[in-house]
């Protein structure tokens, strides 16, 4: 693992489901991102936290939730999503100003 | 905010041949361009950087170029091989705000 772990690395879930996401860092850095990686749109900003504050929320439904506790974790609630939410999940973190480092994905299917 | 273009999509070259691919962005106070390789079923990952005080930097077979004043970056791969074979992203960042825009990527082909 390159210092950004994320699991699960593959879940399939129905559409009335609750499931968490999980991002682990222990590379220091004081921001983390989530992105959604599908062919529609191969890495579009989800959600941005700097120090465990959420400073983006880039018009993300409320069937996502995020969840910051502190600088090195970070989760992502889902709750009654859709078959077209089916995609990768990036977990990334940086230094403020610097390049990223990601994380494996999830590979989600809504069924 | 930042608007990021990235061109071509697709890119298909022999083994050997050089490989260019091209972004442009929109805001002027952009201060940092990574480019990142994502191999089939992997992470992006961060192969190289400039800041805006440089022009050029390279590392080996690959090296990006910045026009600050045409507001685009190109990186540039040489000699390439078969295992360059990839979709590769440009970024830039949004000013103050510790997020960056993505290109749509591009996906190189390199032949044997």
């Amino acid at each position: 693992e390159t210092g950004v772990t994320q699991t699960p690395r593959h879940l399939v879930m129905g559409m009335t489901n609750k499931k968490s996401l999980k991002c682990e860092q222990h590379l220091g850095h004081n921001a983390m991102y989530w992105y959604k990686q599908s062919a529609k749109k191969p890495l579009e900003l989800m959600f941005v936290y700097n120090f465990k504050e959420q400073t983006e929320n880039n018009s993300v439904p409320s069937r996502f939730s995020p969840e910051c506790p502190n600088s090195s974790h970070l989760f992502l609630h889902l709750h009654t999503l859709q078959p077209e939410d089916s995609a990768l999940y990036l977990c990334a973190s940086s230094q403020t100003g610097a390049g990223y480092t990601f994380g494996s994905g999830t590979r989600l299917t809504v069924v | 905010g930042e608007n990021v273009e990235q061109h071509p999509s697709t890119l298909s070259v022999q083994e050997g041949d050089s490989a260019v691919i091209k972004c442009t962005y929109s805001d002027s106070a952009s201060n940092y361009f990574p480019w990142y390789k994502q191999e089939l079923g992997k992470r992006p990952q961060l192969i190289i950087d400039i800041r805006s005080n440089v022009g050029e930097k390279k590392d080996q077979r690959i090296a990006v170029t910045l026009n600050k004043t045409a507001k685009h970056f190109s990186l540039h791969i040489t000699e390439t091989q078969p295992e360059d074979s990839a979709v590769y992203f440009c970024a830039a960042p949004h000013t103050n705000a510790g997020k960056s825009t993505f290109g749509d990527g591009t996906t190189l082909t390199v032949k044997p």
